[in-house]
C-alpha cells in the first residue's frame, strides 16, 4: 500500500526559484493537506483542500499557492522561493475534513532554499 | 496561549520503565484527539486515536479529561524501540485542520 506519495523527497533552490511539491494519495480520502516543520515550531498548515474541487488557506499560506488536480492529487507551488522557505514539508489525507479522523502523512519533502 | 502545549522533554528512562507524558489543549469545543509518533527526520505516524472512555494498544495507554481540557499518553515497559518524539494532536473543532503540539522527545536508555 502506497498511502501518501511525495516527490521529491530532497531540493535545494535559489533564491527566486520556483517549484512544484507535488503530493497524491491512493486511500480514496477527500481531504488533504499541506505542513510546514520547522524545528521548535511543531507542524504549521499552509493549505488544505477539504475535498475536491476546494481550497482554502491555513496558518501560514504567504508565499505559497495549491492545486487540487483531482481527488489523489495535491500540489504545493513555490512561486518565488525564499530563504525562510527552508522547511520540511509533509502533504497528508483524511477521509473526512474537519480533523475528525486520523491524517495520514507521506515521507516528506526537505527543502533547502539558498 | 498556544492551542496545544506539550513539555518537549527530553524524558531519558531506563528500558522497562513507564512513562507518561500530558498535553493540555485550549479550544473546549474539539472532539478528536490523537498521538502520533514522529522518528527522527521521518514523517509523523499515528500512533493512537484517543476516546473519551480511554483507550489501551499493547504497552500504550491514552487518556482524556474534557474538563481540565487534557490527554495523556502513558508507555509501559518502555523499549529501546520506543525512543521518538511524540506528538499531540487535535482536531475536529470545526475548522479544516488539525492542531499540532510541539512533540515530546523521549529517549529510552539501555
Amino acid at each position: 500500500n502506497a498511502g501518501v506519495t511525495q516527490t521529491p523527497k530532497f531540493q535545494v533552490l535559489k533564491t527566486g526559484q520556483s517549484m512544484t511539491l507535488q503530493c497524491a494519495q491512493d486511500m480514496n480520502h477527500n481531504s488533504m493537506y499541506w505542513y510546514r516543520q520547522d524545528p521548535g515550531m511543531g507542524l504549521r498548515l499552509i493549505y488544505y483542500s477539504a475535498s475536491e474541487g476546494t481550497t482554502d488557506k491555513g496558518e501560514v499560506p504567504n508565499g505559497y499557492n495549491v492545486s487540487r488536480l483531482n481527488k489523489r492529487e495535491f500540489s504545493l507551488r513555490l512561486e518565488s522561493a525564499a530563504p525562510s522557505q527552508t522547511s520540511v514539508y509533509f502533504c497528508a489525507s483524511s477521509i473526512t475534513p474537519g480533523g475528525r479522523t486520523e491524517a495520514f502523512f507521506g515521507q516528506g519533502t526537505r527543502l533547502t532554499v539558498v | 496561549r498556544k492551542e496545544v502545549e506539550q513539555d518537549p522533554g527530553p524524558f531519558n528512562v531506563p528500558e522497562g520503565a513507564t512513562v507518561a507524558f500530558n498535553c493540555t489543549y485550549s479550544n473546549s469545543a474539539s472532539q478528536s484527539f490523537f498521538w502520533y509518533r514522529q522518528d527522527c527526520r521521518k514523517e509523523p505516524k499515528l500512533l493512537m486515536s484517543v476516546y473519551s472512555s480511554g483507550n489501551e494498544d499493547g504497552r500504550f495507554t491514552a487518556q482524556l479529561n474534557r474538563a481540565s481540557q487534557y490527554i495523556s499518553l502513558l508507555i509501559r515497559d518502555s523499549k529501546l524501540s520506543d525512543s521518538a518524539t511524540y506528538l499531540c494532536v487535535v482536531g475536529g473543532s470545526g475548522t479544516y485542520k488539525y492542531i499540532f503540539g510541539t512533540g515530546t522527545r523521549l529517549k529510552v536508555l539501555a
